[in-house]
């Protein structure tokens, strides 16, 4: 079946390390899209690759990595800097005549230990 | 940069009856796109509706719809014969039109969490 996927369901992170998120997309979509939920929140735009070997920062890009070396794939890495990792992540990938339209993966829950 | 409000944090309505959840937001542009997105305890985001605005016609999926209103810059979504299976939180979205490649992702409100009374 079609879809997006993201592993692992529940990651946990220890101080100072780094740690990646997966998101892959078999539905041949060309954009692909991270966000973070915090509590009580709305989604925000982290990090966005509209094609294979490039990337733009979203609204809240600091402390986070990303790459897109194959269409399919978008990961994201958390990195040391980020200060306030604990969230609820969100992989996207959009469809549509103009790609206006995002469909969600399951999401990945972030704590730090 | 845009912005998008949901004023009602918690809405109740009775199970089969109806009730409608309020977003604005603002823009300077004239060619965007509208969301609404479902988000049921399982977390996963599902999409319910879409409008875009160059058309007059209020979207509709089911029981499911919307009350556009370009002017005021509002968008309200319509669940008629509510069901227990709709409990969830509710976000409206944006996207702005004037990006191709879907580029700029969206901007989302901070939802409406809906309960449906049994």
């Amino acid at each position: 079946d079609g879809g997006i996927t993201q592993s692992p369901k529940y990651l946990f992170r220890k101080e100072g390390q780094n740690v990646t998120l997966s998101c892959e997309q078999n539905l041949n979509h060309d954009a692909m899209y991270w966000y973070r939920q915090d509590p009580g929140q709305g989604l925000r735009l982290i990090y966005y690759s509209q094609i294979v070997n490039d990337f733009q920062k979203g609204d809240i890009a600091e402390g986070y990595s990303v790459s897109r070396e194959k269409k399919e794939s978008f990961p994201l890495t958390v990195t040391s800097a980020q200060k306030n990792p604990t969230a609820f992540y969100l992989c996207a990938s959009t469809s549509g005549q103009y790609q206006e339209t995002q469909y969600f993966g399951p999401g990945t829950r972030l704590l730090v230990l | 940069a845009q912005t998008v409000t949901q004023s009602q944090p918690e809405m109740s309505v009775q199970e089969a009856e109806t009730v409608t959840l309020s977003c604005t937001y603002d823009t300077s542009e004239s060619d965007y796109y509208l969301f609404w997105y479902k988000q049921p305890p399982s977390r996963q985001m599902i999409l319910v509706i879409r409008q875009e605005a160059y058309k007059q016609q209020n979207a509709t999926e089911n029981r499911f719809s919307v009350n556009f209103q370009k002017a005021a810059k509002s968008f309200s979504l319509k669940i008629s014969d509510s069901q227990l299976g709709d409990a969830a939180m509710y976000f409206c979205a944006y996207r702005s039109g004037l990006s191709g490649g879907g580029a700029d992702g969206l901007t989302f409100g901070k939802g409406t969490h809906l309960i449906i009374q049994p």
